[in-house]
């Protein structure tokens, strides 16, 4: 079946660094999907991306989908301690239909104030 | 306010005591999906709901059974519980671009 890899596994940055998470499927995707979920919390959707090439910006996040649209990356510029949480990504079926939608592992940020 | 609601948020139960976790959503939403997160394996998907009475089986669905009679409940029934299955659970809906999850049902089974 279609897996859905991201790395790093877990990140610790210093207040104000940047911050960037890969995401890897074995298959093209129709689009990518990224949430985010605070520790304790439930994921919570951010953003989706359909285009071949799209960049997406919001605020201090940055998402890019692959030209192949086999990868996608988050960036977040100047991390706070609020950006805590885990990050995922997660793509649907080889149809394209959102609602079979497998995620990623996750990446953890923790931010040292 | 929109949301999705489950319930209950915490369960203790014993090894074949069958439980139902209940799911709803105020948005109208067409997509329904159970999804369980466990520690170094992620967020995978249980079951999916497509619209009413229209249902099927996600990456990891032994041991569960859905239902979908109404277009915004979509319970998750465990018949015979097993330690395996302790877990936390989320269910979520959607309209087709991103989920809208619960808050999540942390199962205990001893």
């Amino acid at each position: 079946g279609q897996q859905v890899m991201q790395i790093p596994q877990y990140r610790h940055v210093q207040e104000g660094e940047d911050f960037t998470t890969y995401c890897n499927s074995s298959t093209t995707l129709s689009n990518i999907q990224w949430y985010k979920q605070r520790p304790g919390g439930h994921p919570v959707f951010l953003i989706q991306l359909v285009k071949s090439g799209e960049v997406k910006k919001q605020k201090r996040l940055t998402f890019q989908f692959g030209e192949a649209k086999k990868n996608s990356s988050l960036h977040i510029t100047a991390t706070q301690t609020t950006d805590v949480g885990t990050y995922f990504c997660a793509g649907p079926d080889s149809g394209g239909s959102n609602y079979k939608l497998t995620f990623g592992k996750g990446t953890l940020l923790t931010v040292n104030p | 306010e929109a949301q999705v609601t489950q319930n209950p948020r915490y369960l203790i139960t014993v090894t074949g005591k069958k439980l139902t976790v209940t799911c709803s959503q105020n948005m109208n939403h067409e997509y329904m999906s159970w999804y369980r997160q466990d520690p170094g394996l992620g967020l995978r998907q249980i079951y999916y709901s497509m619209n009413v009475e229209v249902t099927d089986k996600g990456d990891v669905p032994e041991g569960y059974k859905v239902s979908r009679k109404e277009k915004r409940n979509f319970p998750l029934i465990l018949e015979s519980p097993s330690p395996n299955q302790t877990s936390l659970y989320f269910c979520a809906s959607s309209t087709g671009v991103g989920y809208t999850f619960g808050s999540g049902t942390r199962l205990t089974v001893v």
